[in-house]
C-alpha cells in the first residue's frame, strides 16, 4: 500500500527567504507526482505535475524534483512572499487516476 | 483554465438528513470524477470512484449505502450523504480529469472548492 509522507508538518520563515518542503512516497510504481496548494477551507490548486520519466518541472519561483528511485520529491520556493502561505501537499499517482496524497506542510510567511 | 464547481459550499443539517453535493466540470467533459473526505488538519482520503454511466467504486471502509454516487452524465457527479450523522461531518472534495480516452492518463486533476458538511 502506498504511503506518503511530508516533512515538515509545519514551516514558519520569513519573507524573501528561499525554501524547501520534502515528499516521500513508499512504493515506487507511479505515472506521475503533484504538489498542491490549499488555502484554510478552500480546494485544490495544482501547482506542478511531474511525469515518473521527469526530473523536475519549474513554474516561476516554483521548482518541484522527482527521485523516484528512492522515492523522494522536493518543492523549492524562491524568494518566498505572504501570499505564499498556505497549506502545501504532495500526491502520487497510481493506476487508474487514484492520487495518494501526504499530509501536507503548513507553511506561513512572516512579513 | 479547467473549472470545477461543487455545490454547496457549506451545509448545516440536523442527524438523520440525507444531503446531496454536486459536482460539475464546468469547461471540460469527465468520464471520471473523484470524491474525497478531509479532516481537519488531515490529508485528503479518496472515498470513491465515480464512472459517468456505471456503478461507482469505493475504497475499502467507505459504506456504499451511507455514500451514494450517482454521474448521470459527463460534466456532473452527486454524492449523497444518507441518514447524515455528526461523524460524517467533514470537508468534502470532488475532482476530475478531462477524459483522454483512457484511465491512465496523465493530465492533472482538477479540484472542487469543498463541501464543508456539519451535522447537528
Amino acid at each position: 500500500k502506498q504511503e506518503v509522507t511530508q516533512i515538515p508538518a509545519a514551516l514558519s520563515v520569513p519573507e524573501g527567504e528561499n525554501l524547501v518542503l520534502n515528499c516521500s512516497f513508499t512504493d515506487s510504481a507511479i505515472y506521475n507526482l503533484q504538489w498542491f496548494r490549499q488555502d484554510p477551507g478552500k480546494g485544490l490548486t495544482s501547482l506542478l505535475l511531474i511525469q515518473s520519466s521527469q526530473r523536475e518541472q519549474t513554474s516561476g519561483r516554483l521548482n518541484a524534483s522527482l527521485d523516484k528511485s528512492s522515492g523522494r520529491s522536493t518543492l523549492y520556493i524562491a524568494a518566498s512572499q505572504p501570499g505564499d502561505s498556505a497549506t502545501y501537499l504532495c500526491a502520487v499517482q497510481q493506476g487508474a487516476q487514484k492520487l495518494v496524497f501526504g499530509q501536507g506542510t503548513r507553511l506561513t510567511i512572516n512579513p | 483554465g479547467a473549472v470545477v464547481s461543487q455545490h454547496p459550499s457549506w451545509v448545516i443539517c440536523k442527524s438523520g438528513t440525507s444531503v446531496k453535493i454536486e459536482c460539475r466540470s464546468l469547461d471540460f467533459q469527465a468520464t471520471t470524477m473523484f470524491w474525497y473526505r478531509q479532516f481537519p488538519k488531515q490529508s485528503l482520503m479518496l472515498m470513491a470512484t465515480s464512472n459517468e454511466g456505471s456503478k461507482a467504486t469505493y475504497e475499502q471502509g467507505v459504506e456504499k449505502d451511507k455514500f451514494l454516487i450517482n454521474h448521470a452524465s459527463l460534466t456532473l457527479s452527486t454524492l449523497t450523504v444518507t441518514s447524515a450523522h455528526p461523524e460524517d461531518s467533514s470537508f468534502y472534495i470532488c475532482s476530475a480529469a478531462p477524459a483522454m480516452g483512457t484511465l491512465f492518463s496523465n493530465q492533472p486533476q482538477h479540484f472542487g472548492d469543498g463541501t464543508r458538511l456539519s451535522i447537528l
